[in-house]
């Protein structure tokens, strides 16, 4: 199994309240991703980094941002959280850009009431 | 803009009997296809993929899937299923042209084994 783990596995928070979830790599990669997870939609991409300090917007970027200031971690940032941020999040990596397949963490279970 | 479609969000087969889930995608230029695996709690796990090599390509676990361009599908196949490859599935295309390079999924099929 790749190397990735992400904190914390499960959270519940409130209304209006930030969140960071933290993903780490042991593996050296240079592109990592996060996701979120909902029925019926798949996983649908938010941001991704191709490098330290480069990052890029995915399909459903609004009310989240990302950081990654050392190439094995990845945070994703929710300034205020919503319910409709309630979803399982995914972060994944991989060793190249496009063409090349995904490995994926176990899952953030985020719960905002 | 790519799309992948699975037809079926539920799929139940006995033990032993063949598996077959279904993925079409849309696309005009040729794609590069996955078929990753989710168990209860866990995370995506690839179960196999095509990158314009061998049209049949074999996975993990006894799955293979193939692909047919005139059909603009890749479904997965097993021969017998286990009790133990009860999972969700999901499909996905990424676009060999254009800078996006983006993985794009489909919403996943749930396979059932039924003993």
């Amino acid at each position: 199994d790749a190397g990735i783990t992400q904190s914390p596995r499960h959270k519940v928070t409130e209304t209006g309240t930030p969140v960071t979830l933290r993903c780490h790599q042991t593996e050296n990669h240079r592109y990592m991703y996060w996701y979120r997870q909902d029925p019926g939609h798949g996983l649908r991409l938010i941001h991704y980094s191709y490098g330290v300090k480069d990052t890029d917007k995915g399909e459903v970027s609004d009310g989240y941002s990302v950081s990654r200031s050392k190439t094995e971690d990845f945070l994703l940032t929710l300034e205020s959280a919503t319910s409709s941020q309630t979803s399982v999040y995914f972060c994944a990596i991989s060793e190249r850009k496009g063409l090349y397949e995904q490995y994926f963490g176990p899952g953030t279970r985020l719960t905002v009431t | 803009a790519q799309s992948v479609t699975q037809l079926g969000s539920h799929v139940s087969v006995s033990e032993g009997a063949l598996v077959l889930l279904r993925c079409n995608y849309s696309s005009s230029v040729p794609p590069y296809l996955f078929w990753y695996v989710q168990y209860p709690n866990q995370g995506l796990q690839l179960l196999l993929k095509y990158t314009s090599a061998a049209t049949l390509v074999k996975g993990i676990n006894g799955f293979e899937a193939e692909f047919k361009k005139s059909e603009t599908s890749f479904h997965l196949t097993k021969p017998s299923a286990h009790m133990s490859d009860a999972a969700e599935y999901f499909c996905a295309v990424i676009l060999t042209s254009g800078s996006a390079r983006q993985l794009t999924f489909g919403s996943g099929t749930q396979l059932t084994v039924l003993p």
